[in-house]
């Protein structure tokens, strides 16, 4: 089973500052199988980018992503109010799907 | 507009089962593979397995294997995630969303499940 590790656990910014994400794969991931979410408290998960760098339906261009092999980054180039909340990375290989531990993006 | 719909919260005592349902709609429902995801409380997301509703076929991750059952009911385009005896550790939010493209793209509100004494 792929292990997906992100970093940093917590990142603390301002709004307006700029959010890079890590996500490291413990194997090569497709890049057509590797995704982004963004997770509030008393919502559902929405996903953000799919295929690594597309991003989905509604999801305003200051999110994108980018990354293959082993290596992906998710980017929020100028933090909104409304960003701040925890985000996962998902893979999906071999029909076995896996996330991530979550970076939380807080208010500094 | 997609949407699969969970219902409310469940509260169980240990040793007791329970069937919780996801229910889509304006979608193909058999067409694609269903994933049902937890998460405990204050802690991550984690993918319990997947089911496609044409064939119910299932993948399980290893974690789960054996701990719950899923199964679907094409004609009424819903899923199942059942346990067969709930233990304190079975305390969390249950997700079911839709797999697409590798990735999970429409979700339900998910179904908060409480097991206590």
């Amino acid at each position: 089973e792929i292990v997906l590790t992100q970093s940093p656990g917590t990142l603390s910014l301002s709004p307006g500052e700029r959010a890079t994400l890590s996500c490291r794969a413990s194997q090569s991931v497709s890049s057509s199988d590797l995704a982004w979410y963004q997770h509030k408290p008393g919502q559902a998960p929405r996903l953000l980018i799919y295929g690594a760098s597309s991003r989905a339906t509604g999801i305003p261009d200051r999110f994108s992503g980018s990354g293959s092999g082993t290596d992906f980054t998710l980017t929020i180039s100028r933090l909104e109010p409304e960003d701040f909340a925890v985000y996962y990375c998902q893979q999906f290989g071999s029909s076995r799907l896996t996330f991530g531990g979550g970076t939380k993006v807080e208010i500094k | 507009e997609v949407q699969l719909v969970q219902y409310g919260a469940e509260v169980k005592k240990p040793g007791e089962s329970l069937k919780i349902s996801c229910k889509g709609s304006g979608y193909s429902f058999t067409n694609y593979w269903i994933g049902w995801v937890r998460q405990m409380p204050g802690k991550g997301l984690e993918c319990m397995g997947i089911i496609y509703p044409g064939d119910s076929d299932t993948i399980y991750s290893p974690s789960f294997q054996g701990q719950v059952t899923m199964s679907a009911d094409k004609s009424i385009n819903t899923a199942y995630l059942q346990w067969s005896s709930l233990k304190a550790s079975d305390t969390a939010m249950y997700y079911c969303a839709r797999l697409r493209s590798g990735s999970l793209d429409s979700w339900g509100q998910g179904a908060l499940v409480t097991v206590s004494s």
